[in-house]
């Protein structure tokens, strides 16, 4: 099966600029995350989806993170406006329902933020 | 409560010797404890995972120890070759929710 598949890979963004990355599931994958792993340290998870409802956004900053799953499929991830501490890779993961145990990341998208 | 100590930071082990790595966590609540296995440029794949009611698991070259009484668990990987090398990180989570991971550990393995 195909895996989870991330766009863009890699981004720079000016601080203060805006940025939005992008993830499509494995098919059929009912739940979706948004992870941020910053060098050297373990995923933390940013926020949690069932289909197109939000399970736990509680660890997202929400003054300057959104994020969406229209449809219960892909989602994207927006940072708006960027900080210097925003420079991390963010993950997306899926699987196929909450309490479906492990589940598949995608290879990330590595945001640098000057 | 949520965290997940990990140790150690790195590792450096010849080839086919024994890599160990350690994990210890908090809340009991815990039913899930998930191994995860990174390469530069890749997210986090599953290695091997275990649940609380059972002492120890083992896949091919992988085992995870399990010690509910005093809250850790470990990785051992036996035999372990070059392209073992990676970053491992140990997590724990609640009916498969909440995913709290660790720090992570740099293993190298010497040819």
């Amino acid at each position: 099966e195909a895996g989870v598949a991330q766009s863009p890979r890699y981004k720079i963004i000016e601080k203060r600029q805006s940025v939005a990355f992008w993830c499509n599931p494995i098919s059929g994958h009912a739940t979706l995350y948004w992870y941020q792993q910053i060098l050297g340290q373990g995923p933390k998870l940013l926020i949690q989806f069932q289909n197109n409802g939000v399970v736990d956004d509680s660890q997202l900053p929400k003054d300057r993170f959104s994020a969406e799953r229209l449809k219960g499929v892909d989602s994207t991830l927006k940072i708006q406006p960027a900080k210097l501490e925003d420079s991390a890779v963010y993950l997306c993961a899926s699987s196929l329902g909450t309490g479906a145990y492990g589940y598949t990341f995608g290879s990330g998208t590595r945001l640098t933020v000057v | 409560q949520q965290q997940v100590k990990q140790s150690p930071q790195s590792l450096i082990v010849q080839k086919g010797g024994i890599s160990i790595i350690n994990c210890a966590y908090e809340n009991t609540a815990f039913d899930y404890f998930p191994w995860y296995q990174q390469f530069p440029g890749k997210g986090p794949a599953l290695l091997i995972a275990i649940r609380p009611d059972v002492s120890e698991k083992k896949e091919g070259r992988f085992t995870i120890s399990f010690n509910k009484s005093a809250k850790q668990f470990s990785l051992h990987i036996m035999d372990s070759q070059p392209g073992d090398s990676a970053t491992y990180f140990c997590a724990a989570s609640m009916y498969g929710q909440n995913f709290v991971f660790g720090p992570g550990t740099r293993l190298s393995v010497l040819p």
